[in-house]
């Protein structure tokens, strides 16, 4: 079955970008879906479809998807953007979603 | 505002079946897909699969697919998932997520929109 991967964690200072990727074997013929938990709550979609962003969600949040690797970028990182981020793809070999195993955003 | 509630956090003994109610509010489950996504403390999300209720299609996890089971009740935009034999790992919080369905009416994997709570359910050992 289709695996995809991504780093444990990452640190960023306020104000810098941070970009979150999700690999996987040819992955950008898969659409990605990115969704943000924060502890406690339920997960947010915050990007779909490689690229598109759910209304109300900050322009901040943007999305690209290529050959192996899928990107999530969070532009001018805040406090607030600390959370587990985690990538979602379709596969349809078995007609499973498959999630990655998470990344956890730490803004110091 | 489309929201999903879910019913509330439940203790089952070993072996046991657990139900999780997930209802649809300002809306139907008209061209909706509902996944069913679990994460035990600490750990990531696991999807455990999805049911269209409208036609009545279901997909299935393959490491879920002998002990769950996926019901509605159209009438009251309810959506039912039912595990079996339960063990001591199936301890997790267990979340409904809403989707569209596709064009054609079917799930592809498109992104869950909307998120229930979430159901505490603990199988102590």
């Amino acid at each position: 079955s289709y695996v995809v991967t991504q780093a444990p964690s990452v640190s960023m200072a306020p104000g810098e970008t941070a970009r979150i990727t999700c690999g996987g074997d040819n992955i950008g013929r898969h659409n990605v879906h990115w969704y943000q938990q924060k502890p406690g709550q339920a997960p947010v979609l915050v990007v779909y479809d490689d690229s598109d962003r759910p209304s109300g969600i900050p322009e901040r949040f943007s999305g690209s998807n290529s050959e192996n690797t899928a990107t999530l970028t969070i532009t001018r990182v805040e406090v607030g953007d600390e959370a587990d981020y985690y990538c979602q793809v379709w596969d349809n070999s078995v007609d499973h979603v498959v999630f990655g195993g998470g990344t956890k955003l730490t803004v110091l | 505002q489309v929201r999903l509630v879910q019913s509330g956090p439940e203790v089952k003994r070993p072996g046991s079946s657990v139900t999780v109610s997930c209802k649809v509010s300002g809306d139907t489950l008209t061209n909706s897909v509902v996944s069913w996504v679990r994460q035990a403390r600490g750990q990531g999300l696991e999807w455990m699969g999805a049911s269209i209720p409208v036609i009545e299609t279901k997909y299935y996890a393959q490491k879920f697919q002998t002990r769950v089971t996926f019901t509605a009740d159209e009438s009251t935009s309810t959506v039912f998932m039912a595990l079996s034999s339960l063990r001591s790992d199936d301890t997790a919080v267990y979340f409904c997520a809403m989707a569209e369905a596709d064009s054609s009416g079917y799930y592809r994997g498109q992104g869950l929109q909307i998120w229930g709570q979430g159901t505490m359910v603990s199988v102590p050992s």
